[in-house]
């Protein structure tokens, strides 16, 4: 969906490294999410944020950050990147009615 | 949390066959039951979903029954068509949380 957008697409680093996903969104929407994907699974919760000053842990938040720039931005960091966290990441956002609309992902390699 | 299994993993079905994936889940408390899919290279999409106070929904080729009772709701395609092929999730709603729990997703290939 063209209205979420994700920056990087494809991110190749090294072990140790600090890395940061970025989300932008022109939907209006006031809740984000970060998602990872690992292959032939499903997608796993990271962080979430209902508005700015809300941040809420996922299932699997150990090894990340977020932050919530403005309604329109969230940002995924991985403060010292490890291998296990070679995944395609997600970004989604929606509004009070619970459908998700998902961005089209990051590719991320950690070497 | 919520526990969510889908069923089957892998499905494939000839062009023109109905498809059926189930989904169950543990929260009684669930309201919200959506599929979602996922092409390749994409981020997933809301195809149908369905509230608890409904217990089926049709959208042309596609519908979603509902079993509150039995904890489990499936996602129906009939006339399937080569682009119907793509990985489907379910992803029902964890109460109080205002979000979704995503299944480990069916893989359909739409045979030709």
């Amino acid at each position: 969906d063209a209205d979420v957008t994700q920056t990087p697409r494809n991110r190749i680093t090294k072990t140790g490294k600090r890395i940061m996903l970025e989300c932008s969104q022109t939907k209006g929407h006031d809740r984000m999410y970060w998602y990872r994907q690992d292959p032939g699974l499903g997608l796993q919760l990271i962080y979430y944020s209902f508005d700015v000053k809300d941040i809420n842990k996922g299932e699997i938040s150990d090894g990340y950050s977020v932050s919530r720039q403005a309604q329109a931005k969230f940002s995924l960091s991985l403060e010292s990147a490890i291998p296990n966290q070679t995944a395609l990441y997600f970004c989604a956002t929606s509004d009070s009615t619970e459908t998700q609309y998902f961005g089209p992902g990051t590719r991320l390699l950690v070497l | 949390g919520e526990n969510v299994e889908q069923h089957p993993s892998t499905l494939s079905v000839q062009e023109g066959d109905s498809a059926v994936i189930k989904c169950t889940y543990s929260d009684s408390a669930s309201n919200y039951f959506p599929w979602y899919k996922q092409e390749l290279g994409k981020g997933p999409q809301l195809i149908i979903d369905i509230r608890s106070n409904v217990g089926e929904k049709k959208d042309q080729r596609i519908a979603v029954t509902l079993n509150k009772t039995a904890k489990h709701f499936s996602l129906h395609i009939t006339e399937t068509q080569p682009e119907d092929s793509a990985v489907y999730f379910c992803a029902p709603d964890q109460t109080g949380a205002n979000n979704l729990f995503f299944g480990t997703g069916t893989r359909l290939t739409v045979i030709p």
